[in-house]
């Protein structure tokens, strides 16, 4: 499975759009980009997942380039709740998430 | 509907002992997979198993870890003789199929060892 590499940690305002970004420049043609969250030490929580077109949902956005090497993660209005680790995975097919070490990221009040 | 459960939610042990840590799966769920968080650091998978079969113990130590999924009951995660390099969080998640986006993950067991 292809490596992804995000930044450490970053801030958002509460109430304004969070993009949590993703480089995935080894990705093969069959490999989807999934995003989880771990909230303070909780079990980690899907948030959404995508192979070339970008996807919304409830929860997130989610944008991914058109050569596929990178990602972003949309938060649209974060909230303190949305205060976690994020993870984004690459992977092909199979029983296993490889979770690197993410991002922190903490909305601001 | 109840979430996938794991206890004990904390779990101190002395070296030399035996650690056991039970995952029960959300409702309708047949395969579980089991994950290592060491402080500071990413999940990192250990087994996936369906009812009776494990399917993919890769991620296991080769020795002194063993997990199984009876028929009935629980998953088990078991550490014998364990050392203080075993202390982590355990994570077990579960899903409806194989091959699945969504994984369902429980709390985690925090295994402490003195």
């Amino acid at each position: 499975d292809a490596k992804t590499t995000q930044p450490p940690s970053m801030d958002c305002a509460e109430g304004r759009a969070a993009n949590l970004p993703c480089n995935h420049s080894t990705i093969s043609g069959n490999e989807y980009v999934y995003w989880y969250r771990q909230i303070h030490s909780q079990g980690p929580q899907y948030i959404i997942h995508g192979l070339k077109n970008n996807e919304t949902n409830e929860m997130a956005s989610l944008i991914i380039t058109e050569d596929r090497k990178s990602s972003t993660l949309i938060l649209p209005h974060a909230t303190l709740r949305d205060t976690a680790v994020y993870y984004c995975i690459v992977r092909r097919s199979g029983n296993q998430f490889y979770f690197g070490t993410g991002t922190s990221l903490t909305v601001i009040p | 509907n109840a979430g996938v459960m794991q206890n004990p939610r904390h779990l101190v042990r002395r070296r030399g002992q035996e650690a056991r840590l039970r995952c029960s799966p959300m409702k309708g769920h047949s395969h579980v997979y089991w994950y290592r968080q060491l402080p500071e650091e990413g999940l990192k998978f250990m087994v996936y198993l369906q009812k009776e079969n494990i399917i993919d113990e890769s991620g296991m130590p080769k020795e002194r870890f063993s997990a199984e999924f009876p028929k009935e009951g629980p998953s088990i995660l078991r550490i014998q003789q364990v050392v203080r390099g075993d202390s982590a969080a355990y994570f077990c998640a579960s899903s409806n199929q194989r091959d699945t986006y969504e994984q369902y993950f429980g709390p985690g067991t925090r295994l402490t060892v003195t």
